[in-house]
C-alpha cells in the first residue's frame, strides 16, 4: 500500500522567500506530526494533528512556521521569510497504533 | 523529560547478532520503549516498541530489563542492509497522543 508521501522532495529557496511543504499521510491515519532533523542530528518534533485539529505546535521554532491540516488528511507545513536556519529536512510522519510512519522528507536549502 | 542515552556508533560483521544498549534510567512508568531506524537519505522507519515485557517481530527482539532502566535490541543476523543510525526512544503518554523525543542515536557500521 501507499506510505506517506512529502513534495517535494528537494526546495532551494532563497532567503526570505515563502516554501510550502506538503504531506500526503496514510489513508485513514488520524495521527500526523511535523519533525524536523539537522544533519547529524536527530528528528525534533515540530507540531501534532488529531484528524484537522492542531493539538501541540510547542516544537515550531518562530512564528515564520505555520502548519494546517484543514480536512484531516494532506497536511501542509509553511514557512514564512526562510532564514539560513532553517536549512533542514523536513519529516512528516502519520501514526497508528503507536507506530510512526514517516515519509523521504523535503530537504530545505536556503540560500 | 525522560531521556536515552545510546553509544555513538558500533561495528559488526555481517551475519553475526548485534546487541544495540540503551539506558533510559529516568523512565516512568507509562513510557513506552520505541526502535526506529533511519538509512541514508531516507525517514526514520518502525523497528519495535514495548512497555515492560520483551518483544519479537519479523525485524528484531527486544529486550527489556525487569527495572526498565535499560533495553537492548537485537538483530538477530546483520546484514548490509541493516547499516543506519537506530534511535531508541522513549514515548511520552499524555491522555490518548504522544510525542517521541530524539536523541543522536548509534550508527550501525555492517562489516562485510
Amino acid at each position: 500500500g501507499a506510505g506517506v508521501s512529502q513534495s517535494p522532495r528537494y526546495k532551494v529557496a532563497k532567503r526570505g522567500q515563502d516554501v510550502a511543504l506538503r504531506c500526503d499521510p496514510i489513508s485513514g491515519h488520524v495521527s500526523l506530526f511535523w519533525y524536523q532533523q539537522a544533519l547529524g542530528q536527530g528528528p525534533e518534533f515540530l507540531t501534532y494533528f488529531q484528524n484537522e485539529a492542531q493539538l501541540d505546535k510547542s516544537g515550531l521554532p518562530s512564528d515564520r512556521f505555520f502548519a494546517e491540516r484543514p480536512e484531516g488528511s494532506v497536511s501542509t507545513l509553511k514557512i514564512q521569510r526562510t532564514q539560513q536556519e532553517d536549512s533542514a529536512v523536513d519529516l512528516c510522519a502519520s501514526s497508528h497504533d503507536r507506530m510512526q510512519y514517516f515519509g523521504p522528507g523535503t530537504r530545505l536549502t536556503v540560500t | 523529560d525522560a531521556k536515552t542515552t545510546q553509544p555513538n556508533s558500533m561495528e559488526s560483521n555481517e551475519e553475526e547478532p548485534v546487541h544495540l544498549p540503551c539506558n533510559h534510567s529516568t523512565i516512568s512508568g507509562t513510557d513506552y520503549i520505541h526502535w526506529y531506524r533511519q538509512l541514508p537519505s531516507q525517514g526514520p522507519e518502525y523497528v519495535i516498541h514495548g512497555l515492560t515485557s520483551n518483544v519479537n517481530n519479523r525485524m528484531a527482539s527486544l529486550a527489556i530489563a525487569e527495572d526498565r532502566k535499560s533495553s537492548t535490541l537485537i538483530l538477530h543476523r546483520a546484514t548490509l542492509r541493516d547499516a543506519a543510525v537506530y534511535y531508541c526512544i522513549l514515548s511520552l503518554s499524555l491522555d490518548s497522543n504522544y510525542q517521541l523525543i530524539w536523541g543522536a542515536g548509534t550508527k550501525l557500521i555492517i562489516k562485510p
